[in-house]
C-alpha cells in the first residue's frame, strides 16, 4: 500500500533552517510528483511547491521562493524540504503528498505531518 | 491568504442533507480547473473526498457529492452522520499564482 513517512517534529529559533523528509513506499518512486503544503494552526493548507522525482527538477510557490529547497534521494525513496530564515509565522504542519494525474491534479496519498515550531 | 472561499460552518442533524459552497474567480475556477475537495479528521492530514468536481474515490460514500458551476463548486453530504463532523477544504489551480490553491476550509457540525 502507498505510504508517505515524514519525519519527527521540529523545534527551531527564529532565523534557523529546517529540513523535513518523507519516504516513500508502495509505489514506483519515480513515477508521481510530490508536492509540499503546510498547515497553519487554525488555517486551511497552503501549497509550498513541488519536486519531480525522477528528474529532481522543482517548482516552488512565489511567496517561497528564495526560502524553500525540495531535493530528492531515489536510493531511499525520500525527498526532503528545507525552509531557511525560519520565522514565528512558519509555524505550521507540514505535509508531503503525491500529485495524480487525473484530468487535473489532485492529491491522493498523503504524509502523517510534520509539526514545526519556531520559537525562541 | 486563500483564494477559494468557503463559508466557516455548517451544520444538520443527523439524515439530514448539507452543501458546502466553494467560492473562486476567474483565474482559477472560472478558468475552467477542476475542483476536488478534502475531509480532515482532528489530528489527522487532509483525505481526497472528491476529485475532478465529482468524480469519488473508491472507499468514498456516495454520499458525498461534488458539482461545479461557473466560479464556484459545491460539495453535498446527504444523510448526514455523526462521523462525518471534520472539516472540509475545495482545491484547484490559479494561473495568475501559477500554484494550487486551497479554499478557507468549512468545519461541519452534526447536531
Amino acid at each position: 500500500q502507498v505510504q508517505l513517512m515524514q519525519s519527527g517534529a521540529e523545534l527551531k529559533k527564529p532565523g534557523a533552517s529546517v529540513k523535513v523528509s518523507c519516504k516513500a513506499s508502495g509505489y514506483t518512486f519515480t513515477g508521481y510528483y510530490l508536492h509540499w503544503m503546510r498547515q497553519a494552526p487554525g488555517q486551511g493548507p497552503e501549497w509550498m511547491g513541488w519536486i519531480n522525482p525522477d528528474s529532481g527538477g522543482t517548482n516552488y510557490a512565489q511567496r517561497f521562493q528564495g526560502r524553500v529547497t525540495m531535493t530528492r534521494d531515489t536510493s531511499i525513496s525520500t525527498v526532503y524540504m528545507e525552509l531557511s530564515r525560519l520565522r514565528s509565522d512558519d509555524t505550521a504542519v507540514y505535509y508531503c503528498a503525491r500529485a495524480y494525474l487525473s484530468e487535473s491534479y489532485y492529491f491522493d496519498y498523503w504524509g502523517q505531518g510534520t509539526l514545526v515550531t519556531v520559537s525562541s | 491568504q486563500s483564494v477559494l472561499t468557503q463559508p466557516p460552518s455548517v451544520s444538520g442533524a443527523p439524515g439530514q442533507r448539507v452543501t458546502i459552497s466553494c467560492t473562486g474567480s476567474s483565474s482559477n475556477i472560472g478558468a475552467g480547473y477542476d475542483v476536488h475537495w478534502y475531509q480532515q479528521l482532528p489530528g489527522t492530514a487532509p483525505k481526497v473526498l472528491i476529485y475532478g468536481n465529482s468524480n469519488r474515490p473508491s472507499g468514498v460514500p456516495d454520499r458525498f457529492s461534488g458539482s461545479k458551476s461557473g466560479t464556484s463548486a459545491s460539495l453535498a453530504i446527504t444523510g448526514l452522520q455523526a462521523e462525518d463532523e471534520a472539516d472540509y477544504y475545495c482545491q484547484s489551480f490559479d494561473r495568475s499564482l501559477r500554484g494550487y490553491v486551497f479554499g478557507t476550509g468549512t468545519k461541519v457540525t452534526v447536531l
